[in-house]
């Protein structure tokens, strides 16, 4: 099965800064890689995905990249905010007939970022 | 408030006994998916539901069980419980899987 290996487990930068995230998947069918920002005591929260025919997206301080060949994506925070500390994970998964299999989550990146 | 309602927020039982963790989905999601999350093993896939059957099985126990109704909800059945039962719990519903949606979990806690 599908098994998705992120890193680094914790992280911290000073604001302003930019934070990277890397995942990377096994299984090659995987074509939906989305990121979720969990605060605590939250339940996770959406906050951007991609699909396997493209290979960058943004959405403000936020972007992702996808390298399907090496079979990795990241995630890329720019200008980072003391707001943008949370747990941050990344997740595959693989679309069948007409709807997405179930999503496998990384383990999991704390980010902190320092005033 | 992300439209998935999970009840209750916070549970706490004894070992042995058993719980029914309830999730009711956003409007007009199909699916409901169920995740244990333990502090070192992130967000594990239980279990999916769609429409009322069951699509998916991950790294559930025989001793859980659960089930979608015919409005929607779903309703995750833990027995025989364990000390190492004890996590946050969540909910997530999707509409084809586009985008889940996050409950803001059960934490269940087994003394």
């Amino acid at each position: 099965g599908e098994n998705v290996e992120q890193h680094p487990s914790t992280l911290s930068v000073q604001e302003g800064d930019s934070a990277v995230i890397k995942c990377t998947y096994s299984d090659s069918a995987s074509n939906y890689f989305p990121w979720y920002k969990q605060e605590l005591g939250k339940g996770p929260q959406l906050i951007i995905d991609i699909r396997s025919n493209v290979g960058e997206k943004k959405d403000q301080r936020i972007a992702v990249t996808l390298n399907k060949t090496a079979k990795h994506f990241s995630l890329h925070i720019t200008e980072t905010q003391p707001e943008d500390s949370a747990v941050y994970f990344c997740a595959a998964s693989t679309r069948y007939g007409g709807s997405q299999g179930n999503l496998i989550f990384g383990k999991g990146t704390k980010l902190s970022v320092k005033p | 408030d992300s439209g998935v309602t999970q009840t209750p927020k916070h549970l706490i039982t004894a070992t042995g006994q058993r719980v029914t963790l309830r999730c009711s989905p956003r409007s007009g999601d199909l699916s409901v998916y169920w995740y244990q999350q333990s502090l070192d093993q992130g967000l594990q896939f239980l279990i999916q539901y769609y429409n009322g059957e069951e699509r998916a099985k991950g790294n559930i126990l025989e001793r859980f069980s659960a089930q979608q109704f015919p409005d929607l909800h779903s309703e995750l059945n833990l027995s025989s419980l364990e000390l190492g039962d004890s996590a946050l719990y969540f909910c997530a519903s999707s509409f084809r899987g586009n985008g889940y949606t996050f409950g803001s979990g059960t934490r269940l806690t087994v003394v």
